[in-house]
């Protein structure tokens, strides 16, 4: 069974403050998603990796950044972190080339609450 | 634009009852690929199913059936008997293969709950 495991269930963060959400799949695959969810909003795309060291934009990048230093590790960081950036995180992983044609593995994601 | 429609936000049943999601989609490609996600409570979504464009073949997996209908742009989902096990928030989701990449946009998803 694929795993795609999220370094942290619940984190408070603090106004201002520099944070990192890891997230590590153990399956080989090529690509990697963060999404955001929150209420009424559904599953918003924020970056996807297709490769180690490239990153490409979603729906919503103002405010994240990225990092894939290794194949099986992608890396959320909030640059400085804002209340509006409050919200449950999403990685996912996904085998092969069709970007977004197979179906997602899913972490159990980071519920994340900025003050 | 691409478009996911999940018209129902919540439903609730009584267990055993059958009950179907309807999701309806909006997309200019002739190939797209269609999909169907569980979030139970614990968080972590899990695949349920992926249609292509070009089949249009109802699918059936034990009480869980799929009606894709390319004539109304819907691919409605249906638990049959439902249990309180299938308490979840369902997601639809629609992804293009046209351009450089595609994409794959999410419904904002149905959230059911079966009451024992």
């Amino acid at each position: 069974d694929v795993k795609v495991t999220q370094s942290s269930r619940y984190l408070v963060k603090r106004t201002g403050e520099k944070v990192f959400l890891e997230c590590v799949q153990d399956m080989d695959h090529e690509n990697m998603f963060w999404y955001r969810q929150d209420p009424g909003l559904g599953l918003r795309l924020i970056y996807f990796s297709y490769d180690v060291k490239m990153k490409e934009k979603g729906d919503i990048p103002e405010g994240y950044s990225v990092s894939r230093e290794k194949k099986e590790r992608f890396s959320l960081i909030l640059e400085s972190a804002s209340t509006n950036q409050t919200s449950m995180y999403l990685c996912a992983s996904s085998p092969g080339q069709g970007l977004f044609r197979a179906p997602l593995h899913f972490g159990n994601g980071t519920r994340l609450t900025v003050t | 634009a691409q478009k996911v429609t999940q018209a129902q936000t919540e439903i609730s049943v009584v267990e055993k009852e059958d009950v179907t999601l309807d999701c309806v989609y909006e997309t200019r490609d002739t190939t797209y690929y269609l999909f169907w996600y569980k979030q139970p409570p614990s968080g972590e979504l899990v695949f349920l199913i992926r249609r292509n464009s070009f089949d249009e073949q109802n699918e059936i997996s034990g009480r869980y059936s799929w009606n894709f209908q390319k004539s109304t742009s819907s691919f409605n989902f249906t638990i049959t008997a439902s249990q309180v096990v299938d308490s979840a928030v369902y997601f639809c989701a629609l992804s293009e293969v046209g351009g450089s990449q595609g994409n794959l946009i999410f419904g904002k998803g149905t959230k059911l709950s079966v009451k024992p």
